[in-house]
């Protein structure tokens, strides 16, 4: 079990361009969750699938970002026409939705810098 | 809606002290409580959780009761290691989504 990956683990763009993330979730977890972390706050929740599904987003989800789990495995996460205020740290999380409570496992994170 | 208030940091203590971080909720409902940790460089890890009135969550030394009466979930350690630094976040669940609501962090720093 290698854990929850992310790619690339920092990216720094300037503004208005588009960035893509990639999450390797844990391989037998079903569901797959993002959230944006800025510096001194804690994670806060953007999406999550579970299985190819996307099944909620947050309102902090602009039109400017869209989440894909093609084949309810790995996810991406595309921030078109990036603004500085989309520096954060993107962190990607799965679980399994059978487990006791549904643990989520975290991953690293892609740390984003936008110029 | 629902939210979560922890102490701000950083906390800094010696090795062996006593450790206490303070965390209250606001929640309709009965909500799940969890305390993640957050070691440098890696993403969040659970350390414990309570999921009704009254449990008691412990892991690797750690404890915090659920406290409804009061609205509180404190972090709890009776003697702290250096390698316990790390960023502490209180969370909630509530609802069926099992998603948390996170507080903002607290930062420890433990000297030998």
């Amino acid at each position: 079990d290698t854990g929850v990956s992310q790619n690339p683990r920092h990216k720094i763009t300037k503004r208005g361009q588009n960035v893509t993330f990639r999450c390797d979730p844990i391989s037998e977890h079903n569901r797959l969750y993002w959230y944006r972390q800025t510096l001194g706050q804690g994670p806060e929740f953007l999406t999550y699938f579970q299985n190819e599904a996307q099944l909620e987003k947050s309102r902090l989800l602009s039109d400017r970002f869209s989440a894909e789990r093609p084949k309810g495995s790995f996810s991406t996460l595309e921030i078109q026409r990036t603004e500085q205020g989309d520096s954060a740290m993107y962190l990607c999380a799965s679980s399994f939705s059978r487990s006791s409570y549904n643990e989520q496992f975290f991953g690293p994170g892609t740390r984003l810098t936008v110029l | 809606g629902d939210s979560v208030t922890q102490m701000e940091g950083p906390v800094t203590l010696s090795e062996e002290a006593f450790l206490t971080i303070n965390c209250t909720y606001t929640a309709t409902g009965y909500p799940s409580l969890f305390w993640y940790v957050q070691y440098p460089g890696e993403g969040l890890q659970l350390l414990l959780k309570a999921t009704k009135a009254d449990d008691k969550g412990s892991n690797k030394g750690f404890e915090a009761t659920y406290r409804k009466e009061t609205t509180s979930f404190h972090l709890e350690k009776g003697s702290v290691q250096v390698s316990d630094s790390a960023v502490y976040f209180c969370a909630l669940g509530a609802g069926g989504s099992y998603i948390p609501t996170f507080g903002r962090g607290t930062s420890l720093i433990v000297h030998p």
